[in-house]
């Protein structure tokens, strides 16, 4: 299965700052997932990122909010902006590789 | 939309001990995923099931696509203390690749 690097792995953030979040992948893929999984909670989808065209969000997540790039079928980021202590979470990237679908280590994200 | 119901939503057993969740939906679903999540650490699929009455066995893992594609179990046998942690079950939308997650079962397991 695909092998996905995310970082940072952690951060502790001020709140009012944005932090961005880097998903690269060992191989080509048509589309990244990004996932948000509140303390204690399951994983709740953010959006999806295919190469060359806008991020598609759930509903509840907006563009300037998380507004995510897909420079290539490799890579993409996702940025937190305006961050509240609301978005203390753990942010995971996801790619739907031949095994099922795979996902990086997450980033654990504390806004004080 | 498509909700996942699994349960239990905590377990707690003695070593050796066997160990059952499932999951439950009011929607079809095409394929059903078993993930386990460490602490720090993502999802780690475990199992996939592509096809109704799909018993399928990973080591001492075995889970089961229901006939009626409603539903799925996972069994564990002859637990350890390495299994602690979440187990979520999973299945993308229909007519979509976007998963959507139960709300996990946490396991732990004394030694």
């Amino acid at each position: 299965s695909a092998v996905i690097s995310q970082k940072p792995s952690r951060d502790i953030c001020q709140r009012g700052t944005s932090l961005t979040i880097q998903c690269q992948v060992d191989s080509q893929v048509t589309m990244m997932f990004w996932y948000r999984q509140q303390p204690g909670q399951s994983l709740t989808l953010i959006a999806t990122a295919n190469q060359g065209s806008e991020a598609t969000y759930e509903s509840g997540f907006v563009i300037d909010k998380f507004p995510i790039s897909r420079p290539n079928l490799t890579f993409s980021t996702l940025t937190v902006s305006n961050m509240s202590p609301e978005d203390s979470s753990i942010y995971l990237c996801s790619v739907d590789s031949t095994y099922g679908y795979t996902f990086g280590s997450g980033t654990r994200l504390t806004v004080v | 939309g498509q909700q996942l119901n699994q349960s239990p939503q905590s377990m707690f057993i003695q070593e050796g001990e066997d160990v059952s969740m499932n999951c439950t939906s009011s929607s079809i679903f095409n394929t059903w995923l078993w993930y386990k999540q460490d602490p720090g650490e993502g999802p780690v699929l475990l199992i996939a099931l592509y096809k109704a009455g799909e018993l399928t066995s990973n080591g001492r893992l075995t889970a089961q696509f229901g006939i009626t594609r409603k539903d799925s179990f996972l069994n564990i046998s002859a637990s350890i203390p390495s299994d602690v942690g979440i187990y979520f079950c999973a299945g993308p939308k229909e007519g979509s690749e976007k998963l959507v997650f139960g709300k996990g079962t946490k396991l732990t397991v004394n030694p």
